[in-house]
């Protein structure tokens, strides 16, 4: 079967770094989106990544290892209004998106 | 954990004509669905929210006459996309929530890939 995998819930203070991760088990590979969503909102796009390795976007990286089906994203300066929920998803060989569960990160001063 | 499934994965269909998309939770009773469009590599646009047995609330710019969303039980709702035209081709999303439309995880489905020709 399917499968995207991220941790639940997260904890960081603001000013530091913190690393959410996401491994995937897919039929098939087209791509692995990063979005943030807050409470209420609808999701934001943060990155695309289809090719391994590091893109980097401001504060937000994103990295792709596909041979070990493996995305991070890092998050550097935090601040509280970082405080939302990440979610990984896969888009698989028919085009269809499989979602992770989300990351809920929770931002302390 | 909570499954959402959507049907059609994806679909062709002759401008003009109308289309019909279903958003079903499997195991757990969607008290909210959200109905979203994706643009390749951009944000998710959120057309509207619906809650079981009554009307959706659309999102402005959202023709409502246009996309039809039904929400007729707790495990189920559609988008009907009247009136198909070239520009409605697009990637449909579907979530649903057991908590309400400012509460509660949000559990997303596969998508629905549209091309009108």
């Amino acid at each position: 079967g399917q499968n995207i995998d991220q941790p639940t819930e997260m904890t960081a203070t603001e000013g530091a770094i913190v690393q959410i991760n996401c491994t995937y088990q897919t039929s098939g590979f087209n791509g692995l989106f990063w979005y943030q969503q807050h409470a209420g909102e609808a999701p934001t796009f943060l990155s695309y990544n289809v090719l391994d390795g590091l893109e980097e976007k401001g504060r937000f990286s994103s990295f792709l290892s596909r041979s070990k089906g493996y995305s991070y994203l890092l998050l550097k300066e935090l601040q509280m209004k970082d405080s939302a929920s990440y979610l990984c998803a896969v888009m698989d060989s028919n085009y269809q998106l499989i979602w992770g569960a989300g990351t809920k990160l929770i931002i302390k001063p | 954990g909570a499954v959402v499934s959507q049907h059609p994965s994806r679909v062709i269909c002759k401008s003009g004509t109308s289309v019909k998309i279903e958003c079903r939770s499997l195991d757990f009773q969607a008290t909210t669905m959200f109905w979203y469009r994706q643009f390749p590599k951009q944000s998710l646009m959120l057309m509207a929210t619906s809650n079981e047995g009554s009307k959706a609330t659309y999102e402005q710019g959202v023709e409502k006459d246009k996309f039809l969303i039904n929400h007729a039980s707790l495990t189920l709702s559609t988008l009907t996309v009247t009136s198909a035209h070239p520009e409605d081709s697009s990637f449909y999303i579907c979530s649903a929530s057991e908590g309400g439309s400012d509460g509660g995880e949000q559990y997303f489905g596969p998508g629905t890939r549209l091309t009108v020709t």
